[in-house]
């Protein structure tokens, strides 16, 4: 069974920094391309950022272009997302997801249970 | 990046079907897939690709596609389906995601 548990979310100031963490199991890890998604109280899923197999292949939304960066320890199973330069439109709940290439298509086909960041002073 | 449009929300009586329908010029190029989302959890993937669906979900979940319209359809809805429905596909670039704005079901 594939397990992905987010960790870090925190309450933090406007211009702040927080990074995230997914922890996977029950999947070879290296194999998969990543994602982050979020979801702000009350509101729908926003795409954040994928990251291929090696890390040599990184994509942003625009919204957290040079703020944000996604990586991958393949040793440790795990993917991260530094977040700097915080600000009150980031406040969302954040998921780690798999991302599954195929049929022409992207499709998330496991995710975590979320970890909640606030930005607020 | 492009947009991907869905209704607010969709009413369907029990039984009955419903099809949620999502807008955007970039499924002209590539396929939606399409998760549920229920209060207090994470989504699930239900259509994937052309109308594909994962291992557990119920062969009442169908997807289709034409021209910049996208689909999901629920044949015979049952209580449990009332949920928040959302399409995602890639942008025109082909490198970024984009999640419609969502549809909240109710079965009535």
């Amino acid at each position: 069974e594939v397990q992905l548990v987010e960790s870090g979310g925190d309450l933090v100031q406007p211009g702040g920094s927080l990074r995230l963490s997914c922890a996977a199991s029950g999947l070879i890890f290296s194999t998969y391309w990543m994602s982050w998604v979020r979801q702000a109280p009350g509101k729908g899923l926003e795409w954040v950022a994928n990251i291929n197999q090696d890390g040599s292949e990184i994509y942003y939304v625009d919204s957290v272009k040079g703020r944000f960066t996604i990586s991958r320890d393949n040793a440790k199973n795990s993917l991260y997302l530094q977040m700097n330069i915080l600000r009150a439109e980031d406040t969302a709940l954040y998921y780690c997801a798999r991302a599954r290439y195929t049929y022409g298509s992207v499709h998330f086909d496991d995710w975590g249970q979320g970890t909640l960041v606030t930005v607020s002073s | 990046s492009s947009e991907l449009t869905q209704d607010p929300a969709l009413s369907v009586a029990l039984g009955q079907t419903v099809r949620i329908p999502c807008q955007g010029d970039s499924l002209r190029t590539y396929y939606a897939s399409w998760y549920q989302q229920k209060p207090g959890q994470a989504p699930v993937v239900v259509i994937y690709g052309k109308n594909n669906r994962p291992s557990g979900i119920p062969d009442r979940f169908s997807g289709s596609s034409s021209g910049n319209t996208a689909s999901l359809t629920i044949t015979g809805a049952q209580a449990e389906d009332e949920a928040d429905y959302y399409c995602k596909s890639r942008d025109n670039s082909g490198n970024q995601l984009v999640f419609g704005g969502g549809t909240k079901l109710t079965v009535l």
